[in-house]
């Protein structure tokens, strides 16, 4: 099983700041990535895929990047609407899930 | 629009079996694989299986085989999650959710359902 580490586990930002999130992968899984964003009581929702596209709908402020095993999701200017949980999950061998990074207001 | 309806929430005895389901709108359900996640209170998210509803062909995690079973009903389009023999761990939001294809190697799980509750206890 590929194991997706993500890092920190919690990260504080104000708003307007940028926010970086790390997901690791225990082997390569190529560009086969995706970000989802979950709040509370609330279904995931899908941020990017192919570790760097945005899904339909998502703001230019999220952007992926990287391949193989490093990973990163840059959100450039935090609004009030993005402190939420964020999951980064491979699909290169079935699907796990990194354990997740929960935004925060500092 | 694209659209993926769960049952209830369900509360169920150590060693019973749950049945969920997942009533998909908007588009054809044939086309698509359903996958189903879970996540226990508090944690992150798990991958349970998926099923291709067009032929029925299944796969689980393999910390799920023996004890899950996924069908579908293409009359209705709606698929099933059976998890049987549970116990306290398996409490959880149990989620379904579609696969879209982008095209090449790109695959995401792109419209969710809102979750169904099962919590297991005596």
């Amino acid at each position: 099983e590929i194991v997706m580490t993500q890092s920190p586990a919690t990260l504080s930002v104000s708003p307007g700041e940028r926010a970086t999130l790390s997901c690791r992968a225990s082997q390569s899984v190529n560009s086969n990535l995706v970000w989802f964003q979950q709040k509370p009581g609330q279904a995931p929702r899908l941020l990017i895929y192919g570790a760097s596209t945005r899904a339909t709908g998502i703001p230019a402020r999220f952007n992926g990047s990287g391949s193989g095993t490093e990973f990163t999701l840059t959100i450039s200017s935090l609004q009030s609407e993005d402190f939420a949980v964020y999951y980064c999950q491979q699909y290169y061998n079935w699907w796990t899930f990194g354990q997740g990074t929960k935004v925060e207001i500092k | 629009q694209v659209q993926l309806v769960q049952s209830g929430a369900e509360v169920k005895k150590p060693g019973a079996s749950v049945k969920v389901s997942c009533k998909a709108s908007g588009y054809s359900f044939t086309d698509y694989y359903i996958h189903w996640v879970r996540q226990a209170p508090g944690q992150g998210l798990e991958w349970v299986g998926r099923i291709f509803p067009n032929s029925g062909v299944t796969n689980s995690a393999q910390k799920f085989q023996g004890r899950v079973t996924m069908t579908r009903d293409t009359s209705i389009a709606t698929a099933f999650l059976e998890v049987s023999r549970l116990r306290s761990e398996d409490t959880a939001i149990y989620y379904c959710a579609r696969e879209v294809w982008f095209g090449e190697q790109l695959y995401a799980m792109d419209v969710w359902g809102q979750g169904t509750a099962v919590t297991v206890s005596s």
